[in-house]
């Protein structure tokens, strides 16, 4: 078990431009979730997979925003047309199905907006 | 909206002192809550979590009480090592919600030797 692993740590990019960021859940835990933590603040609830079903997105999460499960192992989350403001740590956290099972995160990917 | 309130936002104790960090919850059906210590530039660690079919749950200095009719529940750290340092957030899960967890703001403690 090597954890949750999230790539790239850091990403620096302009405004306008796209991003996209990548998750890889522990092996065997079919829940997989994206939380957005800015400066000081808790992490804050983006979007939720069963598998490769995505069964909640957050008000947050505006057009802008898209994350896919394709397979049901790791999973993206693609920015288009970035803006100050999505300036945060993107953080991805996996669970088993199996009843309240805790959520472990991966190191998170930093993203700054220039 | 549903949401968790922790306090204090941040507490200074001498090591060797216990620590301790509460917070409310407003989903009266939420039942299940745990705590995550987050390093500076780390990913958010559990380290001790409960469920609201138990009062208080213990784990070496590390112990969680569990008040649901006052919808309230607390970390309590004691004797406090300068290692303890870190930002601490309460959750609480949203029932109805996939689990998706609602976080407290954190809170800032700093264990000085």
């Amino acid at each position: 078990d090597t954890g949750v692993s999230q790539d790239p740590r850091h990403k620096i990019t302009k405004r306008g431009q796209n991003v996209t960021f990548r998750c890889d859940p522990i092996s065997e835990h079919n829940r997989l979730y994206w939380y957005r933590q800015t400066l000081g603040q808790g992490p804050e609830f983006l979007t939720y997979f069963q598998n490769e079903a995505q069964l909640e997105k957050s008000r947050l999460l505006s057009d802008r925003f898209s994350a896919e499960r394709p397979k049901g192992s790791f999973s993206t989350l693609e920015i288009q047309r970035t803006e100050q403001g999505d300036s945060a740590m993107y953080l991805c956290a996996s669970s088993s199905v199996q009843g309240d099972q805790p959520q472990h995160f991966g190191d998170g990917t930093r993203l700054s907006i220039l | 909206g549903e949401n968790v309130e922790q306090h204090p936002s941040t507490l200074s104790v001498q090591e060797g002192d216990s620590a301790v960090i509460k917070c409310t919850y407003s989903d009266s059906a939420s039942n299940y809550f745990p705590w995550y210590k987050q390093e500076l530039g780390k990913r958010p660690q559990l380290i001790i979590d409960i469920r609201s079919n138990v009062g208080e749950k213990k784990d070496q200095r590390i112990a969680v009480t569990l008040n649901k009719t006052a919808k309230h529940f607390s970390l309590h750290i004691t004797e406090t090592q300068p290692e303890d340092s870190a930002v601490y957030f309460c959750a609480a899960i949203l029932s109805g919600g996939y689990n998706k967890l609602i976080f407290g703001a954190g809170t800032r403690l700093a264990v000085h030797p």
